[in-house]
């Protein structure tokens, strides 16, 4: 039973302009949501992360809007880059401090 | 930095061999995880350890075992290794519960084995 969804497998965006990520959960106990980032043959990297207390974090170029109320949360990128072509994972957490709930991830590509 | 190191980076295994994939962390974290990564499938949560001698069973648990003898050390044993484990491990871990900040990372990752079982 997938309580994080992320349903676009991939996305294709021209350099400069702002990549879109989506994400959709059904727990509404989950109280911080996280991207990750994975390059192939590499493991995940933190990327942002957001309180269910906040509607929106930002640092640098990665901005991550929450929306409760829809249970969505969304990673947006200004401006793409290139070098920012991996794949997208979404995960959220219930207070337990164990596991995270992962998306199947969003493969972005990032075109010169 | 927090620093998670696997043994092995490619591995190539026969049907039938027990298989040792070792995790070692540096950042005296309680918890600690085995995932794999499947195209299309995403992260899937193999086990997980939230102390020493501790281990919990996470969504496909089925055809392995872990052992936590160190707190620093997890590792993941594929007791009779098959086809269908052919993926990409990954390990993972965290501090205990929640540290009450703002800024919450999660989990810290390794650099994955690539395991082929033919």
């Amino acid at each position: 039973d997938q309580q994080v969804k992320q349903n676009s497998p991939s996305l294709s965006v021209q350099e400069g302009r702002i990549s879109i990520l989506n994400c959709d959960y059904t727990n509404s106990m989950f109280d911080y949501f996280l991207w990750y980032k994975k390059y192939p043959a590499e493991g995940p990297t933190f990327l942002i992360s957001i309180s269910s207390i906040k509607d929106k974090n930002e640092d640098g170029r990665f901005t991550v809007f929450l929306n409760k109320s829809a249970k969505h949360l969304s990673l947006h990128i200004v401006p793409s880059q290139p070098g920012d072509s991996a794949v997208y994972f979404c995960a959220a957490d219930s207070n337990s401090g164990y596991a995270l709930n992962f998306g199947k991830g969003t493969s972005l590509l990032v075109t010169p | 930095d927090v620093k998670v190191t696997q043994s092995s980076r490619y591995l190539v295994k026969r049907t039938g061999e027990k298989v040792f994939l070792e995790c070692v962390q540096d950042m005296d974290h309680e918890n600690m995880f085995w995932y794999r990564q499947d195209p299309g499938l995403g992260l899937r949560l193999i086990y997980f350890s939230y102390d020493v001698k501790m281990k919990e069973k996470g969504d496909i648990p089925e055809g392995y075992s872990v052992s936590r003898e160190k707190k620093e050390r997890f590792s993941l044993i594929l007791e009779s290794a098959s086809t269908n484990q052919t993926s990409m491990y990954l390990c993972a871990s965290s501090l205990g519960g929640h540290p009450g900040v703002t800024s919450f990372m999660g989990q810290f990752f390794g650099p994955g084995t690539r395991l082929t079982v033919l």
